[in-house]
């Protein structure tokens, strides 16, 4: 069966610190796969997509960026966090094909203090 | 620009009673509608997806409505329980690609006894 696993669950990193967030997917091969955020109280912001090794696509310019660096591998980065990085980070893969259905890690709570 | 717009009110029902949640869409016409479920704390869930073509889908104690005229989908759980207690966001692709999902804001559920 496909699993997604997503750590750390939590993070509280200071302002000015690099920060890297890993996902991996286990079951299937080729997936799509999804970096969203969730500010509080407020919905999900999709931040980068990757079709493949290597392939990514950002979606908003920002402090933040993504590597795929293996088929089932996807590492959310920054060099230098901001206050305004906080939030819920979720990781997600979609099988090829439309439509598709997406399939949620269990989210890392990252505090920029 | 595209939007999604779900109730940001908190939806508060009786146990027992048919909960009904809305989401209205702008300016696009898309192929399908997902609809999942998001617990404190953890990422959201799958539940249902309904395409252009399909007025109703079921799945056990959920209904799911598109009417691709007025640009809105209903998600009714009827004989709530409540361990139905959750936000609720509704996903389409704006973009027609098939690659991303946007989501709306969401809606919390409450079901009281």
């Amino acid at each position: 069966s496909q699993t997604i696993h997503q750590w750390p669950a939590t993070l509280v990193q200071p302002v000015g610190s690099p920060l890297s967030l890993e996902c991996t997917v286990e079951g299937t091969s080729n997936p799509n796969l999804y970096w969203y955020r969730q500010a509080a109280g407020r919905g999900l912001q999709l931040l980068f997509y990757s079709v493949g090794i290597g392939q990514i696509s950002s979606e908003v310019p920002q402090n933040l960026s993504a590597s795929r660096p293996q088929d089932r591998q996807f590492i959310l980065s920054s060099k230098k966090l901001l206050l305004s990085d906080s939030g819920f980070y979720l990781c997600a893969w979609s099988v090829e094909g439309s439509p598709r259905s997406y399939t949620f890690g269990s989210g890392t709570r990252l505090t920029v203090v | 620009s595209q939007k999604i717009e779900q109730n940001s009110e908190a939806l508060n029902i009786q146990e027992g009673k048919t909960a009904t949640l809305t989401c209205n869409y702008t300016n696009y016409s898309p192929a399908y509608l997902q609809w999942y479920r998001q617990d404190p704390g953890r990422g959201p869930v799958f539940l249902l997806l309904i395409r252009e073509n399909e007025k109703e889908k079921r799945k056990e104690r959920l209904k799911v409505t598109f009417d691709t005229t007025l640009k809105q989908s209903l998600f009714h759980i009827t004989a709530s329980q409540p361990a139905d207690s959750a936000t609720y966001l509704c996903a389409l692709d704006l973009t027609g690609g098939g690659n991303k999902l946007t989501f709306g804001t969401g809606t919390q559920l409450k079901v009281e006894l």
